[in-house]
């Protein structure tokens, strides 16, 4: 079973601090998502990255940023955390195989609050 | 710019009922079309995949229907338990060839199944 591990189920920051959510998947899937949700909103794509070292913004990224040195980790990076960014946060993996994907794997996601 | 609806948002039904939830879609242009569930406070379970090419997938008591020229979708879930109730979103990945597997979903319908 594929799996896509959050480092953390709840977080609480200060507005101003620097923030790491790390997401860990053990498929070898290239393909790895940030997305947060919020109600009435739905789920939204803040980044993806497609290979090692590659990163695409996605519909929302003004605020975080993302590192992928190793292939099974993606991290996602909040510069300076404000309260707008109080968010569950969810990570996703895939396989792609040219233009039949395999199933998107999500984490169980990461509660985080600023305060 | 690709739209996916989910009508109803909530949906409260007796044990043992069958019933259908529905997708709809505003570009025919998909590569495919995936089916989650989400208990509260958790990630995204992936049911069931259509790809483009396919007409519907089964799984257990969830089968998924996929009218790509209608830009619709429908879930049927036979003889619904109380264990079923969640919130079911559905996803289809854009045929823009320009998303590598990024998926726009709805925001899901909220099923709740009463013993």
């Amino acid at each position: 079973d594929v799996k896509v591990t959050q480092s953390s189920r709840y977080l609480v920051k200060r507005t101003g601090e620097k923030v790491f959510l790390e997401c860990v998947q053990d498929m070898d899937h290239e393909n790895m998502f940030w997305y947060r949700q919020d109600p009435g909103l739905g789920l939204r794509l803040i980044y993806f990255s497609y290979d090692v070292k590659m990163k695409e913004k996605g519909d929302i990224p003004e605020g975080y940023s993302v590192s992928r040195e190793k292939k099974e980790r993606f991290s996602l990076i909040l510069e300076s955390a404000s309260t707008n960014q109080t968010s569950m946060y969810l990570c996703a993996s895939t396989l792609l195989q040219g233009y039949l994907d395999s199933p998107l794997h999500f984490g169980n996601g990461t509660r985080l609050t600023v305060t | 710019k690709q739209e996916v609806t989910q009508i109803p948002a909530a949906l409260s039904v007796p044990e043992g009922e069958n019933l259908v939830l529905n997708c709809s879609f505003t570009d025919s242009a998909i590569y495919n079309l995936q089916w989650f569930r989400q208990d509260p406070g958790k990630g995204l379970t992936s049911l069931l995949l259509i790809q483009s090419s396919q007409r519907e997938q089964t799984s257990g008591r969830l089968n998924a229907s996929l009218d790509k020229s209608s830009g619709r979708s429908t879930l049927y879930i036979a003889a619904s338990q109380p264990g079923d109730s969640a919130t079911y979103l559905c996803a289809v990945r854009p045929g823009d060839g320009g998303s590598q597997g990024n998926l726009i979903f709805g925001k899901g319908t909220k099923l709740s199944v009463k013993p």
